[in-house]
């Protein structure tokens, strides 16, 4: 069966410092990655995906994350934090058209 | 173009009362979900909906709650004799095509309030 675990439900950085966000998948077969991020009272937003290819994807707003098999995770990184990414965040995995979503991590972002 | 759009954004109820929720999914998506959103909680599975093919209802919770999708495009969420546990946010998604790696396009969602 497929999982999704991120850690830590609510993650505080300073402006201008790393934000990084963590993502740990369990999948049978090779999965399709995704993380979206919520703004209050609207829907997911997509920032980037992962399908195959490069481990490292880049997504919109500055937002990357990496691939890693090894440790089967998908951590979200930007080097850094803006005021307008105080957001919640969601890892998502895919397999077949089922996607199992994360619990969510809310970001603060502090001036 | 034109996003996922649901309505109403906001609808609060009482106890015992039938609901209905919206979903009007982005032109030519084939692939159709609901998902709920619970305070403090990540995405509930109910129920996907691909082309004509016979909808998944496996995440539905109980007989209460029912979708239907009309000619392949407008979806409707019936919730019957909403109970408080009910009270969350409704979110509507569809997809393109038919490979797993498409990503959800989501609405806005609808907020229940069970009162």
């Amino acid at each position: 069966a497929q999982s999704v675990t991120q850690l830590g439900s609510h993650v505080s950085v300073s402006e201008g410092a790393l934000v990084l966000l963590r993502c740990n998948y369990s999948s049978s077969v090779p999965p399709y990655l995704f993380w979206y991020v919520q703004y209050p009272n609207q829907g997911l937003q997509l920032l980037l995906k992962y399908t195959t290819g490069a481990t490292l994807v880049k997504g919109i707003n500055g937002f990357e994350a990496e691939f890693k098999k090894s440790e089967t995770s998908f951590h979200l990184t930007k080097p850094s934090a803006h005021m307008s990414d105080a957001a919640e965040y969601f890892c998502a995995v895919s397999v077949a058209y089922k996607y199992i979503f994360g619990t969510g991590t809310r970001l603060k972002v502090l001036a | 173009g034109a996003g996922v759009s649901q309505s109403p954004s906001n609808k609060v109820t009482e106890k015992g009362k039938d609901v209905e929720l919206r979903c009007d999914p982005i032109s030519g998506h084939t692939a159709l979900y609901w998902y709920r959103q619970s305070l403090g909680q990540g995405l509930e599975f109910l129920i996907y909906f691909q082309g004509n093919s016979a909808p998944d209802k496996s995440g539905l919770p109980s007989d209460r709650f029912s979708a239907e999708r009309t000619g392949g495009s407008v979806s409707t969420l019936t919730i019957q004799r909403t109970q408080q546990e009910d009270s969350a946010v409704y979110l509507c998604a569809s997809r393109g095509g038919t490979v797993d790696n498409s990503p959800l396009h989501f609405g806005n969602g609808t907020r229940l309030t069970v009162t």
